[in-house]
C-alpha cells in the first residue's frame, strides 16, 4: 500500500515569507507527527496528532510554527515569517495510534531552504 | 525523561566485517526502543524495535539488537558488512505514555570494498 507520503520535497523561501507543508498519512493510521532533522539539532520532534486533536505540542519551537489534522488525515506545517535557522528537513510519521510501542512509518520529507 | 546516546557519529568496516553501532539510553521506566536507518535523500525505515517481548531483536536485512537492561544499550550488529549497508543509522526510544521518538545524534557507516 501507499506510504506517508509529503509536499513539496523541496522548498526555497526568502526570509519572513510563510511557508506550508504538507503531510498525508497511511491511510487509517490516527497518529501523526512531525520532526525536523537539522545539522546542528539532529532530529527533533516537533508535534503529535492523535485524530485531529494535539496532545503534544512541546517541541514546537517558536509561536511561528503551527499545525493543524483535518479529517483525522492530511495534515499542514505552517511556518510564519521564516527565519534563517528554520532550514531543515521537516520528516513527517504516522502510527495507528494504538500503543507507545508501534513503528511510526517516515515519509520521504520536505528539505525547506530559507534564503 | 528519555534520552538516547550513540557513541561514534562516524563507523568505518570492511565489506564483510562485523557492524557494531552502539546506542545506550536512559529512562527511568522500561522503554521501547528502535532502529531507523536513513539512506540519502529519503526518509526513515525501520530495521528493528525493542517492545519488552525478547531482548534479542532480529530485524530486516540481517541486523539484531540485544537489550540489556542491566548496561541500558541496546546496540546493533550484523555479522558481516554489505556496501549496501552504508547509510546513516538512528536509534530512539519512547517511554510510558509518550508518544514520541527520542533520537540519537545518529551513525554514519561507511563500508569499505
Amino acid at each position: 500500500g501507499a506510504g506517508v507520503s509529503q509536499s513539496p520535497s523541496n522548498k526555497v523561501t526568502e526570509k519572513g515569507k510563510d511557508v506550508e507543508l504538507r503531510c498525508d498519512p497511511i491511510s487509517g493510521h490516527t497518529a501523526l507527527y512531525w520532526y525536523r532533522q537539522s545539522l546542528g539539532q539532529g532530529l527533533e520532534f516537533l508535534i503529535y496528532f492523535q485524530g485531529n486533536s494535539a496532545p503534544d505540542k512541546s517541541g514546537l519551537p517558536s509561536d511561528r510554527f503551527s499545525a493543524e489534522r483535518t479529517g483525522g488525515s492530511v495534515s499542514t506545517l505552517t511556518i510564519q515569517r521564516t527565519q534563517q535557522e528554520d532550514s531543515a528537513v521537516y520528516l513527517c510519521a504516522s502510527s495507528t495510534g494504538l500503543a507507545g510501542s508501534e513503528t511510526q512509518y517516515f515519509g520521504p520529507g520536505t528539505r525547506l531552504l530559507v534564503l | 525523561a528519555q534520552s538516547v546516546t550513540q557513541l561514534g557519529s562516524h563507523v568505518s568496516v570492511s565489506e564483510g566485517a562485523l557492524v557494531l553501532l552502539r546506542c545506550n539510553y536512559s529512562s527511568s521506566v522500561p522503554p521501547y526502543l528502535f532502529w531507523y536507518v536513513q539512506y540519502p535523500n529519503q526518509g526513515l525505515q525501520l530495521l528493528l524495535k525493542y517492545t519488552s517481548a525478547a531482548t534479542l531483536v532480529k530485524g530486516i536485512n540481517g541486523f539484531e539488537a540485544e537489550f540489556k537492561k542491566s548496561e541500558t544499550s541496546f546496540h546493533l550488529t550484523k555479522p558481516s558488512a554489505h556496501m549496501s549497508d552504508a547509510a546513516e543509522y538512528f536509534c530512539a526510544g519512547a517511554s510510558g505514555s509518550a508518544r514520541q521518538l527520542t533520537f540519537g545524534s545518529g551513525t554514519q557507516l561507511t563500508v569499505l570494498p
